[in-house]
């Protein structure tokens, strides 16, 4: 079945120090990639998205994600947190060919906590 | 400013009762979404409407009705047949293609 994982549910890092967060998905072509950050009670805004073209794809914040598609991994980075970073990340898909559909899938999330 | 518009952003009811959360948006969208979130989980796709009058049933649908007689809006009614309706509530919307989703700020919803 199509999926999307994140494997990490929470990360504390420390502010200053890098971040990876790991999303993996499961299609049999390659998908169209988004990173979406959660604040508390709000909704969704987009960090970043990939299509196809140079797989090292910059966001906003300082945020970047690097596509690999050799291990169907689209992982989220950050040099250094800043503890407004604190929040929760959720990694989606497209297939290619959606026509707008319903085939938006969400991983499971991974809330981020950063430490003074 | 163009953006989608969520309200209330907290609900209460009883049991028993059905509720209607509200989402605007006027960023010209065509295909509208709703999506529910749980503790824990990531978003489940309740219903979705690509244009006027039209919609289909998403992953959890059950307990749940939509209406889309303008492009602008597309209410979501959680009726009583919903069996745990208590969840924070997120609406969405896009260009037709694979443009990302743009959300409002959710709507909590607490049935007691």
């Amino acid at each position: 079945a199509q999926s999307v994982t994140q494997p990490d549910i929470h990360i504390t890092v420390s502010e200053g120090a890098s971040l990876e967060l790991r999303c993996n998905y499961s299609y049999g072509a390659t998908p169209y990639l988004f990173w979406y950050v959660q604040s508390p009670g709000q909704g969704l805004q987009l960090l970043l998205k990939y299509f196809s073209g140079d797989t090292l794809v910059q966001g906003i914040k300082g945020f970047e994600a690097e596509f690999k598609r050799s291990q169907s991994s689209f992982n989220l980075r950050k040099p250094s947190v800043h503890w407004s970073d604190a929040a929760e990340y959720f990694c989606a898909v497209v297939p290619m060919n959606n026509n707008a559909g319903n085939m938006l899938t969400f991983g499971g999330g991974t809330r981020l906590m950063v430490k003074p | 400013d163009g953006g989608i518009t969520q309200s209330p952003k907290y609900l209460f009811r009883k049991e028993g009762q059905n509720v209607t959360l509200s989402c605007e948006q006027n960023l010209n969208h065509d295909a509208m979404y709703w999506y529910r979130q749980d503790p824990g989980q990531g978003l489940r796709l309740i219903y979705y409407s690509q244009i006027v009058n039209d919609f289909q049933k998403g992953d959890i649908a059950e307990g749940y009705s939509v209406s889309r007689e303008k492009k602008e809006s597309f209410p979501l009614t959680v009726t009583s047949a919903q069996k745990n309706p208590t969840a924070f509530y997120l609406c969405a919307s896009r260009h037709p293609g694979n443009s990302p989703l743009h959300f409002g700020n959710g709507t909590r919803l607490t049935v007691t």
